[in-house]
């Protein structure tokens, strides 16, 4: 079956530890992403890769980092900087389309998240 | 940039219609996404409108006007299972850009 996958479904931590959450896809899609989600709110970007050894910042990438050694694997760490770490966390994959010069991404296909909280 | 601007909260009553409006700005559109997403649960992909006009997939339809850069998702028969925060979304040459969601309660 493919899919997207996302490990450990709840995870807690003790301030001032790093942490590692897992997202791997065996759809064969190009594009990866990382989104953070507080309690009734919407989604919103901390990083993305659209290609293997490449990833960009999104909107709140201060106090994470990631990598993206092999097309299959995003994983996302939180660092101690993060000061306000207790989310839902959502890693997602999407094709990338050549539309003349530009790549376009598709749909976005979303893994279950990890709920992250600090102790 | 991209925003999307839907409003936060919808209340309907079960066997009803109701109507989840999109506004969009953009700076490169190429059309407009629906996610669902329930309570502790991941966003799953709902419909896409590349085109002006009505999309529908049994209950749910979308629809689409660029000129007006507006679009909504009708949901009918509404189920009580329908309740759900519902985003939308702007796929393009950059990354997703997702509206913040709107929260949709089906009341018996």
């Amino acid at each position: 079956d493919g899919g997207i996958t996302q490990s450990p479904k709840y995870l807690f931590r003790k301030e001032g530890q790093n942490v590692t959450l897992s997202c791997e896809q065996n759809l064969n899609h190009d594009a990866m992403y990382w989104y953070r989600q507080d309690p009734g709110q919407g989604l919103r970007l901390i990083y993305y890769s659209q290609i293997v050894n490449d990833f960009q910042k999104g909107d709140i990438a201060e106090g994470y980092s990631v990598s993206r050694e092999k097309k299959e694997s995003f994983p996302l760490t939180v660092t101690s900087a993060q000061k306000n770490p207790t989310a839902f966390y959502l890693c997602a994959s999407s094709p990338r389309v050549a539309r003349g010069q530009h790549f376009y991404t598709d749909t976005q296909y979303f893994g279950p998240g990890t709920r992250l909280t600090v102790l | 940039g991209q925003s999307l601007e839907q409003p936060s909260e919808v209340t309907a009553v079960e066997g009803a219609i109701v109507q989840i409006n999109c506004t969009y700005q953009t700076s490169g559109f190429y059309g407009l996404s629906w996610y669902q997403q329930h309570d502790g649960g991941a966003p799953t992909f709902l419909s896409y409108n590349a085109l002006d006009g009505l999309e529908e997939t049994g209950r749910f339809s979308s629809f689409l006007s660029r000129s007006d850069s507006y679009g909504y998702l009708l949901l009918q028969e509404l189920q009580m299972k329908d309740s759900a925060s519902y985003f939308c979304a702007a796929p393009g040459n950059t990354p997703l850009v997702f509206g913040k969601g709107t929260r949709l309660s089906v009341i018996a």
